[in-house]
């Protein structure tokens, strides 16, 4: 198995720019979260998915930030414009089937710089 | 609410030595418990888990038992080693409903030295 596949590993752009982070979760698995880590907040969850659909969007930070999940093999998370304070690494995870296996299975994060 | 609190970091230990990482929760009901683990540049995986009262998790050497009268799930190994730098987190799936989400402590960063 491939396991979770972030891209890209690494994004560097400038205040202003838009930037789209790609997730591609494990095959047959219906849920999928992203989150963002920072030294200062630590682990984040920004947004989760089940069978596409959006089911706690609570901690997006604000509207700069959006979330899609076209197909159950691919997710975008967008951001702009993005700023600064945007900078941080931003995970994707899986997990096969909510309430059952609560296990979530993490990709190796997009690690993005906004100068 | 949920929430998880995990002592605070970083644990610096020689090698061989024995670890202890403390995580307490509060949650309603009988969440299920997890350790995670992050390596340098790398995403969390995730180490042992526990999924009712006096359950022992165990991988790698480190072990976890659920503890619900003390609501804790304190992470331990007997030797570390130099390869078990990493960051630790614990985290609890409340079960309420189909739709759970994890609920992650701040993490406890570790350092073993040779």
């Amino acid at each position: 198995d491939a396991g979770v596949i972030q891209s890209p590993r690494h994004e560097v752009t400038e205040m202003g720019q838009e930037v789209t982070l790609r997730c591609k979760p494990i095959s047959g698995h219906n849920s999928l979260f992203w989150y963002r880590q920072t030294m200062m907040r630590g682990l984040e969850l920004l947004i989760y998915f089940n069978n596409n659909v959006p089911i706690d969007d609570s901690g997006m930070p604000e509207d700069r930030f959006s979330a899609k999940m076209p197909n159950a093999s691919f997710s975008t998370l967008k951001i702009q414009p993005s700023e600064p304070r945007d900078s941080a690494v931003y995970f994707c995870a899986s997990r096969q089937n909510p309430g059952a296996e609560q296990t979530q299975y993490f990709g190796p994060g997009t690690r993005l710089l906004v100068l | 609410g949920n929430s998880v609190t995990q002592m605070e970091g970083p644990v610096t230990l020689s090698e061989e030595a024995f670890l202890t990482i403390n995580c307490t929760y509060t949650a309603t009901g009988y969440p299920s418990l997890f350790w995670y683990v992050q390596y340098p540049g790398e995403g969390l995986q995730l180490l042992l888990k526990a999924t009712k009262a006096d359950d022992k998790g165990s991988n790698k050497g480190f072990e976890a038992t659920y503890r619900k009268e003390t609501t804790s799930f304190h992470l331990e190994k007997g030797s570390v080693q130099v390869s078990d730098s990493a960051v630790y987190f614990c985290a609890l799936s409340p079960l309420s409903g189909g739709y759970n989400k994890l609920i992650f402590g701040a993490g406890t960063r570790l350092a073993v030295h040779p």
